[in-house]
């Protein structure tokens, strides 16, 4: 069973760009987070989506959003980026919406110039 | 608000020493309680969780008790080894708001390393 795929694993952008990054969950999996980790915070809630509904979110600015397909794939958007952007940002699947184990992808690196 | 503290380290031990990182919270409703693995240049792997208070997870000889007395979730293995090695995050998750598992809350994370 494929585990959870994110895309691409290392980002480049400048200043005021966009970016978009996407995750595939576990085959059968409906809920999809995402968290961004930098070494001063830590690792951050940026939000949850399941059956394409967005649940919860985190304490983040509205750059940050996000969406979930039909078929459980999310991407995630930051526009008008800002150095502080720069971070490794984790997508986790798990299969409902419960205390199930969550299954964490390898990251997209992203760096802002 | 919720939240999650640890040692951060590093923390350096010898191989088959016994290993303590301590984790304590706070949090509003009932949360259940994690610790996540990461090794270099990988996600997180759920170590072991629990549920309730009293509850002790384990897995791959790592323990944890929940002591709701104390709010702490401090991590244990007896003999480490080098293959433990990695960055180590004990987690929250508070069921309270609205029900259901709501996003994790982290701690920084405490780095360790073994040596042989």
């Amino acid at each position: 069973k494929a585990g959870v795929t994110q895309t691409p694993r290392y980002l480049i952008k400048t200043r005021g760009q966009q970016v978009t990054l996407s995750c595939s969950p576990i085959s059968g999996h409906r809920s999809v987070s995402w968290y961004q980790q930098t070494p001063g915070q830590g690792l951050q809630f940026l939000f949850e989506y399941f059956s394409e509904t967005q649940r919860n979110k985190g304490n983040f600015p509205g750059r940050f959003s996000g969406r979930q397909f039909s078929n459980s794939r999310s991407e995630m958007n930051v526009s008008t980026l800002e150095l502080g952007d720069s971070a490794l940002y984790l997508c986790a699947s798990r299969a409902g919406t419960g205390l199930e184990k969550l299954f964490f992808g390898s990251g997209t690196q992203l760096s802002v110039l | 608000g919720n939240s999650v503290t640890q040692m951060e380290g590093p923390v350096t031990l010898s191989e088959e020493a016994f290993l303590t990182i301590n984790c304590t919270y706070t949090a509003t409703g009932y949360p259940s309680l994690f610790w996540y693995v990461q090794y270099p240049g990988e996600g997180l792997q759920l170590l072991l969780k629990a549920t309730k208070a009293d509850d002790k997870g384990s897995n791959k000889g790592f323990e944890a008790t929940y002591r709701k007395e104390t709010t702490s979730f401090h991590l244990e293995k007896g003999s480490v080894q080098v293959s433990d090695s990695a960055v180590y995050f004990c987690a929250l998750s508070d069921r309270s708001l609205g029900g259901g598992a709501d996003g994790l809350t982290f701690g920084k994370g405490t780095h360790l390393i073994i040596q042989p």
